[in-house]
């Protein structure tokens, strides 16, 4: 069974430009969040999707944003990029949400403003 | 809302020996999960191990278990007969149960755990 595999691993944008980054969950899972790692403000969760429906935002700015789609890939969308949204960026897939389910993260995509 | 605190920046330990990693956090509610993970070099997040804040038995996976102290709000991992691969960054976090569909995990600042050969 395949795991979570994100979407470019690698990416470099410059300031201002806008990026979207890509997740394929566990085939079988409806939801899927995202999270922001940098060494400075650790592990920061950024949106959780089921169904198609953001259900929950974390504490960032509108420029953040994401979508599912019916297949529950989702796609993350940053725009009018900054040098501080350099980071690596998490997704995680579960079954379905809440409880204490499992929830399943892929390597990241590691994305650096320049 | 809701904080996870891991005060041991860096820990090393002797192969073959037992470590503990420490973890408290603030929360008003008396519902929730908590969950130990392991961030590898590869990046990918591993759960280790996890626990239900009702449940008053402390959780056990092999060589990993934990110290559930719901009054003190401490959720302390220790590893028995460390091996090299457990070097890694362990997260400890929380994760509501107030709203029964949320799949938001709360995070610690890490603690990245050693292992001496």
């Amino acid at each position: 069974k395949a795991g979570v595999t994100q979407t470019p691993r690698y990416l470099i944008k410059t300031r201002g430009q806008q990026v979207t980054l890509s997740c394929s969950p566990i085939s079988g899972h409806r939801s899927v969040s995202w999270y922001q790692q940098t060494p400075g403000q650790g592990l920061q969760f950024l949106f959780e999707y089921f169904s198609e429906t953001q259900r929950n935002k974390g504490n960032f700015p509108g420029r953040f944003s994401g979508r599912q789609f019916s297949n529950s890939r989702s796609e993350m969308n940053v725009s009018t990029l900054e040098l501080g949204d350099s980071a690596l960026y998490l997704c995680a897939s579960s079954y379905y949400p809440g409880g204490n389910t499992e929830a399943f993260f892929g390597q990241g995509t590691r994305l650096t403003v320049v | 809302a809701q904080t996870v605190t891991q005060s041991q920046p860096e820990m090393s330990v002797q192969e073959a020996e037992t470590v503990t990693l420490s973890c408290t956090y603030d929360t008003s509610e008396s519902d929730y999960y908590l969950f130990w993970y392991k961030q590898p070099p590869s990046r990918q997040m591993i759960l280790v191990i996890r626990q239900e804040a009702y449940k008053q038995q402390n959780a056990t996976e092999n060589r990993f278990s934990v110290n559930f102290q719901k009054a003190a709000k401490s959720f302390s991992l220790k590893i028995s007969d460390s091996q090299l691969g457990d070097a890694a960054m362990y997260f400890c976090a929380y994760r509501s149960a107030k709203d029964g569909r949320a799949q938001k995990l709360v995070f610690g600042q890490g603690t990245r755990l050693t292992i001496n050969p």
